[in-house]
C-alpha cells in the first residue's frame, strides 16, 4: 500500500462548479497536511498548509484534514478556468521530508 | 522578496556524464529541499539540508549527492547519468523555523538524458 494515495484524475468541471480533491494515507506519522497547484512546465504553489483535524478556509479555497480516517480533501468554491492546473497533496511528519500524491489533473470549462 | 531560483532551467546530457544543479532560496530561509519529478513516480523526495547539514535522504542512489553552503544555497549533483534521470529536478525552501514543511518550489531544472 503506498504511504500516499491520490485520484489521478482528469477531472473536467464547467466554471462556477465546486470541486473536491481527495487524498488518503497510511502512515499516522504525518502531521502536516499541505495542498499545492501546479501549472503546466512551472513548480509546485503552495495553497494551504495545515497540521490539525477540521477545515481550514482561505478564499474560494477550503483544506480539510480528517486524521481519524487518513483522508484529506480540498475544496474549491466558484472554481475559474484560472483554476486549471494539477493539484498535489503533500504530507510530513518528523523528518523533515515531504511525500507527495501523484496529483490530479483539473480543468475548469469556461 | 525574489522567490526560489534555479540554475539553468534547462539541460541536455548524455549518458554517462555527470550534472551539477544549483539552487538559490528565498532571502532568511536556511532550509532548502530536492525533489525529483516523473511522469511516472510523481514528485519524490531526494534530500534536505538546514544550515550545511543533511538531515534527511530519500531514497535514492549513491550517485545522487548534495551539499549546502554557509549562504543557504544549495547544490545537487548527479553522477554517471543514466537515462531514467531524466526529470525535472524541483528545489524548495523553508524558513527553517516553527512550520518546517510550508515549503516554496521553484520553477525547476529540466533534465534530458540521452
Amino acid at each position: 500500500q503506498k504511504e500516499v494515495e491520490q485520484d489521478p484524475g482528469p477531472l473536467s468541471v464547467p466554471e462556477g462548479a465546486i470541486v473536491s480533491l481527495n487524498c488518503t494515507y497510511s502512515n499516522s506519522a504525518f502531521q502536516y497536511f499541505m495542498w499545492y497547484r501546479q501549472y503546466s512546465r512551472k513548480g509546485p504553489e503552495l495553497l494551504m498548509y495545515t497540521y490539525s483535524s477540521g477545515n481550514k478556509e482561505d478564499g474560494r479555497f477550503t483544506a480539510q484534514v480528517d486524521k481519524s480516517s487518513k483522508y484529506i480533501s480540498l475544496f474549491i468554491r466558484d472554481s475559474q478556468p484560472s483554476d486549471s492546473a494539477t493539484y498535489l497533496c503533500a504530507l510530513g511528519g518528523s523528518n523533515y521530508k515531504l511525500t507527495f500524491g501523484k496529483g490530479t489533473l483539473l480543468t475548469v470549462n469556461p | 522578496k525574489a522567490g526560489v531560483t534555479q540554475t539553468p532551467r534547462y539541460l541536455i546530457k548524455t549518458r554517462g556524464q555527470q550534472v551539477t544543479l544549483s539552487c538559490s532560496p528565498i532571502s532568511g530561509h536556511r532550509s532548502v529541499s530536492w525533489y525529483q519529478q516523473t511522469p511516472g513516480q510523481g514528485l519524490q523526495f531526494l534530500f534536505e539540508y538546514f544550515s550545511e547539514t543533511q538531515r534527511n535522504k530519500g531514497n535514492f542512489p549513491g550517485r545522487f549527492s548534495g551539499r549546502q553552503f554557509s549562504n543557504s544555497r544549495s547544490e545537487m549533483n548527479v553522477s554517471t547519468l543514466e537515462l531514467g534521470d531524466s526529470a525535472l529536478y524541483l528545489c524548495a525552501s523553508n524558513i527553517g523555523g516553527g512550520s518546517i514543511y510550508e515549503q516554496y518550489f521553484g520553477p525547476g531544472t529540466r533534465l534530458t538524458v540521452t
